[in-house]
């Protein structure tokens, strides 16, 4: 079975753009969950879904939106971008609340 | 904000030695996460300990939990080089919305 697949890999934005970052669960998981983190420090949780329906958000602003699809994948958009949203952006998928949480590879994003 | 602090923040050791890595948190917790994360990319779930357990096993590895404390260990015996990594504690509260993490601490295992 394939792991949690995220795209893209890497990615580098100007101040200002926008920015989609998607990720696939793994089949059958129905959480799917948002972390930054910054180089040095631990994951920062953004955002979670579950069943398709917003279950949390951390302390980001409202540049930071997220949603989840039918077939449970994700996006997770981020507006008006500043040089502090560089980071790795990770996504978790659980089978089903506090459960194991599975994480992607990632996406790292530059903005200069 | 980090809910969990790790300790310590950078460990040294040689090969076949045990290595312990200790976390400590501050809300009621429903489960209890470690991971391993290699050169900034993703997390590798290693072992998830609920409120209820105080201990739990897989392979090398060992978790303890005291809910009273509020701190959880990892040990990991017979280190080998491949287990050079960060490692980071997160915990699940109740509502299980979200995953808070420590700052992690980095293992280095000389060959």
């Amino acid at each position: 079975d394939a792991g949690v697949t995220q795209s893209p890999t890497h990615l580098i934005k100007t101040r200002g753009q926008h920015v989609t970052l998607r990720c696939s669960p793994i089949s059958g998981h129905k959480s799917v969950s948002w972390y930054q983190q910054v180089l040095g420090q631990g994951p920062q949780f953004i955002f979670q879904y579950y069943e398709k329906e917003e279950r949390g958000r951390g302390n980001f602003p409202d540049r930071f939106s997220a949603r989840q699809f039918p077939n449970y994948s994700s996006e997770l958009n981020v507006n008006a971008l500043l040089l502090g949203d560089s980071a790795l952006y990770l996504c978790a998928s659980n089978l089903v609340l506090n459960t194991e949480a599975f994480f992607g590879q990632g996406t790292r994003l530059t903005v200069v | 904000s980090q809910q969990g602090e790790e300790d310590p923040q950078a460990l040294s050791i040689q090969e076949g030695e045990n290595a312990t890595m200790n976390c400590s948190y501050k809300t009621s917790i429903n489960n209890l996460q470690w991971y391993r994360q290699n050169s900034g990319r993703g997390l590798v779930h290693l072992i998830l300990i609920r409120s209820n357990e105080r201990e739990k096993h897989s392979g090398r590895l060992r978790v303890t939990l005291d809910t009273s404390k509020k701190s959880s260990s990892l040990l990991i015996t017979a280190s080998r080089a491949a287990d050079t990594a960060s490692y980071f504690c997160a915990t699940a509260e109740a509502s299980g919305s979200r995953l808070t993490f420590g700052e992690g601490t980095q293992l280095t295992v000389n060959p």
